[in-house]
């Protein structure tokens, strides 16, 4: 089992759209987790980081069920611009300073 | 501000050929430093990780190898290259112990022939 899952996707959305990931990891010891952004052929950017229930910055908002070990992403009010791979990441607690990262999940926001 | 440099940003080698990637961060010191792999169409893979000068953690068995002649420097390299050696490189850094936010350079997309 990979230690962080995601639905690749693609999820195809209209502008304006609510849509919401799900990620789901297996090591319960892990302290902290973040999503990536990722667009074609660039860099991971950094979205924001979860670290206890839940986070939220501006139209993104990232929960976390440690109970059932998942983090989800919710997009609100979805813009051309969001059209990215979003990466879920994880860092279990003995792993030190590594991270892992999930496969990633395709949104298209269509006008 | 930190700034996080690779080079070169494109590269296509034959197979068995040396390969050597830079990358370089400002405005901090003592990063750990890390490089990964990402395969088309694949996830993040972890190769080298750092913590400090001359210290290189390696996580897979490959053909590659990573040195840390300065604090904020870092290269991969390997002297013959494998087709299956084509990928994203990534570096990226991280301040701190425990200092898990990562931040990613602009990759280097290598193609091995």
């Amino acid at each position: 089992r990979k230690e962080v899952e995601q639905d690749p996707g693609p999820f195809n959305v209209p502008e304006g759209a609510t849509v919401a990931f799900n990620c789901t990891y297996s090591n319960s010891a892990s302290q902290s987790f973040f999503w990536y952004r990722q667009d074609c052929r660039k860099e991971p950017k950094l979205l924001m980081s979860v670290y206890s229930s839940g986070n939220e910055d501006g139209r993104f908002t990232a929960q976390l069920n440690r109970a059932s070990q998942y983090i989800s992403l919710l997009i609100r009010d979805s813009k051309l611009s969001d059209s990215a791979t979003y990466l879920c990441v994880g860092r279990p607690m003995e792993y030190g300073n590594k991270l892992v990262f999930g496969a990633g999940t395709i949104l298209r926001v269509k006008s | 501000s930190q700034t996080i440099h690779q080079w070169p940003a494109t590269l296509v080698q034959p197979v068995g050929s040396p390969l050597s990637l830079e990358c370089t961060v400002e405005g901090t010191s003592n990063p750990n430093l890390y490089w990964y792999r990402q395969a088309a169409g694949r996830g993040l893979q972890l190769l080298f990780y750092s913590v400090g000068i001359g210290q290189i953690s390696s996580e897979v068995p490959q053909n590659l190898s990573a040195s840390r002649p300065q604090d904020r420097q870092f290269i991969l390299s390997s002297k013959k290259l494998l087709l299956s050696d084509s990928g994203f490189y990534l570096c990226a850094w991280s301040v701190g112990q425990g200092g898990d936010t990562q931040y990613f350079g602009p990759g280097t997309r290598l193609t091995v022939l």
